[in-house]
């Protein structure tokens, strides 16, 4: 099965420091990957939109000069969150679209996450 | 995309079936029911899908009412690794192909 993977899968940044996530997938080519971010106990938090070659689409409420996203090529993307504060302290997960295969059932195929602590 | 409503906690028997609820009383005739699972610190694994009829797959069972306007999530025997938070998404079949979670039901299986 299609399988996606996030580099690292955890992370402990300093107050101020940048920190940069990779999402991969492994066995087919993402036309479409999504970031999202998961507080303890909450639900998943779509944060934005990346299409292969072009930019992001952010969801409201989310700061794209703070969260920024390159999808340069059909198997990578990579969330940077850029001068990290504590409250920046998440689980990221991204989600990868298949888009050479047809059909609509497995169109998203997700990462195992990235923790990221920020002191 | 419409919202949908599940119970915050559900607790079941290891062995015996799990039936997860999903109230999706505004879904469009062109959105479907999605049912992804999340298990501890992990991404979400897909489990199922359908529009208008049941639909079953090697996990689980999908049973939507007439209306359309709740669906149920069997899971036939469940086991402790099915231990997780299981979500119900409607989603139009549009080019935008996002997923908005909702907040699920933790479902314990007990031994």
């Amino acid at each position: 099965g299609a399988v996606v993977s996030q580099h690292p899968s955890w992370v402990i940044c300093k107050s101020g420091t940048s920190v940069k996530i990779e999402c991969r997938s492994l066995d087919f080519q993402a036309t479409t990957m999504f970031w999202y971010r998961q507080f303890p106990k909450q639900s998943l938090m779509l944060m934005a939109t990346s299409n292969e070659g072009s930019k992001a689409t952010y969801e409201q409420g989310v700061e794209k000069d703070k969260f920024l996203i390159n999808h340069a090529s059909l198997t990578l993307s990579t969330l940077t969150v850029t001068s990290a504060h504590p409250e920046d302290s998440s689980f990221y997960i991204c989600s990868a679209r298949d888009g050479t295969g047809g059909g609509w059932a497995y169109e998203q195929y997700f990462g195992p996450g990235t923790r990221l602590t920020v002191t | 995309d419409a919202k949908t409503t599940q119970p915050t906690s559900m607790d079941c028997a290891e062995g015996r079936a799990a039936n997860l609820p999903c109230n999706h009383s505004t879904i469009s005739g062109n959105e479907y029911v999605y049912w992804y699972r999340q298990i501890h610190s992990q991404g979400p694994q897909y489990i199922i899908h359908g529009l208008k009829n049941n639909e079953t797959n090697e996990m689980a069972s999908l049973i939507i009412t007439e209306d359309r306007k709740s669906s149920t999530l069997i899971l036939p025997h469940a086991t402790l690794r099915d231990t997780a938070v299981y979500y119900c998404i409607v989603r139009v079949m549009d080019s935008s192909y996002k997923l908005i979670f909702g907040s699920g039901t933790r479902l314990l299986v007990r031994p």
